[in-house]
């Protein structure tokens, strides 16, 4: 079985402070990818990135990176210089190579004062 | 564009219904899911397809079906509304990469319902 935590329900900052996501996971699988989506008020969820269990690199896109550890199952996101426009639900996912199964987290909520 | 449709954002029924949750995507992705969204549950996989036809049951199937007739639509059946049925549904398609896993999900905007 694998396992995807959020421990963080809800999150609250002011604009222009940094802010991270936590994500944890659980696999027995050797192989698998990680994801983070956005599901801002309208309900839609967008994919942001997309990580195999091979590539341990860090990314960053703009305001955006993200650190994946393999160590300790983790995949975190952080938001640098926060804008009110981040504010959304933020779900990290786990999906696995056999039959494709995605398992989400329970998503944090994220609001972005001004 | 990918492009997801659900037929309706809002919806309410009444208990013992039969109800229809139309998903229709727009580029020819072979992977389709439906999920149900509820606080603090996040989203869980009720059912999923991987071609015309074909049907493979998610985490939380008991309640549902599913019909995939034609590529681009994945229609969820409720056979008989209950209460606790009353939560958020979204559709999702994918390509079918030929690598497992690696495929990037296309949401639609969700259908809410509310079973009385």
């Amino acid at each position: 079985a694998q396992k995807v935590t959020q421990a963080q329900t809800e999150i609250s900052v002011v604009e222009k402070e940094d802010v991270t996501l936590d994500c944890v996971y659980e696999t027995r699988d050797t192989t698998y990818y990680l994801f983070w989506y956005k599901q801002p008020p309208s309900g839609e969820l967008v994919f942001l990135i997309r990580r195999n269990s091979f590539d341990e690199q860090n990314e960053i896109s703009g305001r955006y990176s993200w650190n994946f550890q393999k160590s300790t199952s983790s995949f975190n996101f952080t938001i640098t210089a926060s804008q009110v426009v981040d504010s959304a639900v933020y779900f990290c996912a786990l999906t696995n190579t056999n039959a494709g199964k995605s398992t989400f987290g329970d998503g944090t909520t994220l609001t972005v004062k001004p | 564009d990918v492009k997801v449709t659900q037929s309706s954002r809002y919806l309410v029924k009444r208990t013992g219904e039969k109800v229809f949750l139309e998903c229709v995507q727009d580029m020819d992705h072979e992977n389709m899911f439906w999920y149900r969204q509820d606080p603090g549950l996040g989203l869980r996989l009720i059912y999923f397809s991987y071609d015309v036809k074909m049907k493979e049951k998610g985490d939380i199937p008991e309640g549902y079906s599913v019909s995939r007739e034609k590529k681009e639509r994945f229609s969820l059946i409720l056979e008989s509304a209950s209460t606790n049925q009353t939560s958020m549904y979204l559709c999702a398609s994918s390509f079918n990469s030929g690598r497992v896993g690696q495929e990037t999900q296309y949401f639609g905007p969700g259908t809410r319902l509310l079973v009385l």
